[in-house]
């Protein structure tokens, strides 16, 4: 079965240049959420988008800016990147009021 | 606000050991309930859950019991195997239900 899918698996970048993250959620599930996770820390909630509608917003720095198309795909862009910035990037997608998230494998972004 | 705690890690066991790992949320409203794992390498993916008081949820020898009275959802499994090192997030959804909010994770590694 399909999956969320993230692109890119992983992705360097020196500092103060910007990123994009790329999310690919399941057919017919219309809510995607960012989450970021630093080394050994749980997942942190960033936005979330609901028929590409901004529908919550976490500890998400004005650096960076999230939307949702009309195929539902998601991306979360990140500007004038910092070292701390280097993480975990997850997009999980659900069908609202479903509760149940379905993660993508993580986009893995490294600031040097 | 909405949070969730659990027991801190590292939980170290022997294979066949009995496990438990304690979650308490925030009792705002009655909110659906969640164990996550993260196995090495790998985003987060649905363990478990319960949507009501009394709700028991069970996959792969885990159980866990929705308890509205001691604001708990602690996970248990009678019989633990190598396999099952991971690290597991009890979540609960968002007042709202926009967002799922995680506990910090607990590292469980098993040796055989």
């Amino acid at each position: 079965a399909a999956g969320v899918i993230q692109s890119p698996r992983h992705l360097i970048k020196e500092k103060r240049e910007t990123a994009t993250l790329k999310c690919y959620p399941i057919p017919r599930h219309d809510t995607v959420y960012w989450y970021q996770q630093g080394p050994g820390q749980d997942p942190q909630f960033l936005i979330s988008f609901y028929e590409k509608m901004q529908s919550d917003k976490g500890s998400i720095p004005d650096r960076f800016s999230a939307q949702q198309f009309s195929d539902y795909h998601s991306e979360l862009n990140m500007s004038s990147l910092e070292l701390g910035d280097s993480a975990l990037y997850f997009c999980a997608a659900t069908r609202l009021g479903s509760g149940e998230l379905f993660f993508g494998e993580g986009s893995r972004l490294t600031v040097l | 606000g909405d949070s969730v705690t659990q027991m801190e890690g590292p939980v170290t066991l022997s294979e066949e050991a009995f496990l438990t790992i304690n979650c308490t949320y925030t009792a705002t409203g009655y909110p659906s309930l969640f164990w996550y794992v993260q196995y090495p390498g790998e985003g987060l993916q649905l363990l478990l859950k319960a949507t009501k008081a009394d709700d028991k949820g069970s996959n792969k020898g885990f159980e866990a019991t929705y308890r509205k009275e001691t604001t708990s959802f602690h996970l248990e499994k009678g019989s633990v195997q190598v396999s099952d090192s991971a690290v597991y997030f009890c979540a609960r959804r968002g007042t709202g239900g926009f967002k799922t909010i995680f506990g910090a994770g607990t590292r469980l590694f098993v040796k055989a």
